[in-house]
Formats: structure tokens, sequence, C-alpha cells
């Protein structure tokens, strides 16, 4: 399968705990996205990478919030201290830069805070 | 204002029916594109179809087709001879910026929930 894959697909905590997911885009892909869906809404945007840079993030990323994605690969998004707020779907999405008229989403993580 | 509208939460079609989707926008870019996703009980967002807002003709991939109207501001999708297995969530999302350029997130709307009948 060379689509773009999210790992864990489900994680469940309690609050005030640290989790971290990861998420792999496809292979030649250099533009990589973290989005987060709550129940009935659309994705919203949180950040993005191009390459190894994060080149933007957005005011719904808290300072409880950081990604990363070290070598230009795989990403991962970290969350401190959880909130129940938190509970959502966190979806990661690729693209090639010159040919960003499609975003292959991967299939998500869903997080539950108790 | 929402930069992204649909108006309908959910709709109905019968098998082999054609359905139409709404969607508006809202930009003052002139450059953008507008997508439509489908997205399964399953949570996987699936690409449909793609409209930039330079491009003369109507987009179409498959029984997807875009009717785009610039002037109004509107992307709707209309799916033809709809099949039970088009029964998901559908989300019309738009690029602000020029394709080329930085950035290019995604704004999507809060989604039709679309259900197939026999």
């Amino acid at each position: 399968d060379t689509g773009v894959s999210q790992d864990p697909r489900h994680k469940i905590t309690k609050r005030g705990q640290n989790v971290t997911f990861r998420c792999d885009p496809i292979s030649e892909h250099n533009r990589l996205y973290w989005y987060r869906q709550t129940l009935g809404q659309g994705p919203e945007f949180l950040t993005y990478f191009q390459n190894e840079a994060q080149l933007e993030k957005s005011r719904l990323l808290s300072d409880r919030f950081s990604a990363e994605r070290p070598k230009g690969s795989f990403s991962t998004l970290e969350i401190q201290r959880t909130e129940q707020g938190d509970s959502a779907m966190y979806l990661c999405a690729s693209s090639l830069s010159r040919a960003d008229n499609e975003q292959f989403f991967g299939p998500g993580t869903r997080l539950t805070v108790l | 204002a929402q930069k992204i509208t649909q108006t309908q939460p959910g709709m109905f079609v019968q098998e082999k029916e054609a359905v139409t989707l709404d969607c508006t926008y809202d930009t003052s870019d002139p450059s953008y594109g507008l997508f439509w996703y489908k997205q399964p009980s399953s949570g996987e967002m699936i690409f449909l179809i793609y409209q930039g807002s330079y491009d003369q003709q109507n987009a179409t991939e498959g029984r997807y087709s875009l009717n785009f109207q610039k002037a109004r501001k509107s992307a709707n999708l209309v799916i033809s001879a709809s099949q039970l297995g088009d029964s998901a969530m559908y989300f019309c999302a738009m690029r602000e910026g020029p394709l080329t350029g930085g950035g290019n997130k995604l704004t999507f709307g809060t989604g039709t929930q679309l259900k197939v009948e026999l």
C-alpha cells in the first residue's frame, strides 16, 4: 500500500497525559499537512510542512501542540497535557508542491480524552 | 463570514438517480482551487474532483462533475447514476492562492450527508 498511513488509528488517554501520533506520507510527496476534525464538522487546518520545514501553523495549534518532520519524510504530532476538548480525529495529508491540486489523506487517528 | 458554505446537512437520493450537492465559497483571492472529498463512515477522506479558478471548463471525473459558477461563487457537485456505495459525507473545500504558491491549506465546509436508497 503506497498511500498515506497514520499510527495509531485509535488512542484513548486520560486528561493530562501526553500523546504522539505518526504520519507517513506518500514517499515522494514533499508537502505534509495536519488537520483536526471534530464531530459534525469539516477538517480544520493545523499545520503544514514542506520537506522538513514547518511553514505555517494555525492559531488552533496551542502551545501544547508540537509537530515535527525531522528528515522530510514522516511527521509526528504531539499533544501535551491533553484536555477533553482535544478529542477529535487527527488527519494527515500529503501532496507534491508542483501538483497541490490533490491532497491525499490518511485514515486518521481518533483521539478520545477521558 | 464562512469561507465555504454547505447548506444541506443531509440529502436522500434513489439509486441510479442524479444528485446535486451545493457549495458556495467566499474569497477575494483571484487564484483559488475548489475540491470535493468523500468521507465514508470509515473516516478516510477520498479526493473526488478539483476545479481551478482559471479553468475554463467544468471539471469531470467519471460520475462526478463540478458545476462551477464563478460569478455566483458556487461549486456544486453533481453525482450521476447514484450507487449505494455513494452513501457518505461529502465535503467541499477551497485552497486560496496560486497553485505554485506556498501554503495551499484547505478550508472545508461542514459537509453534506448523502444517503442513497433503493
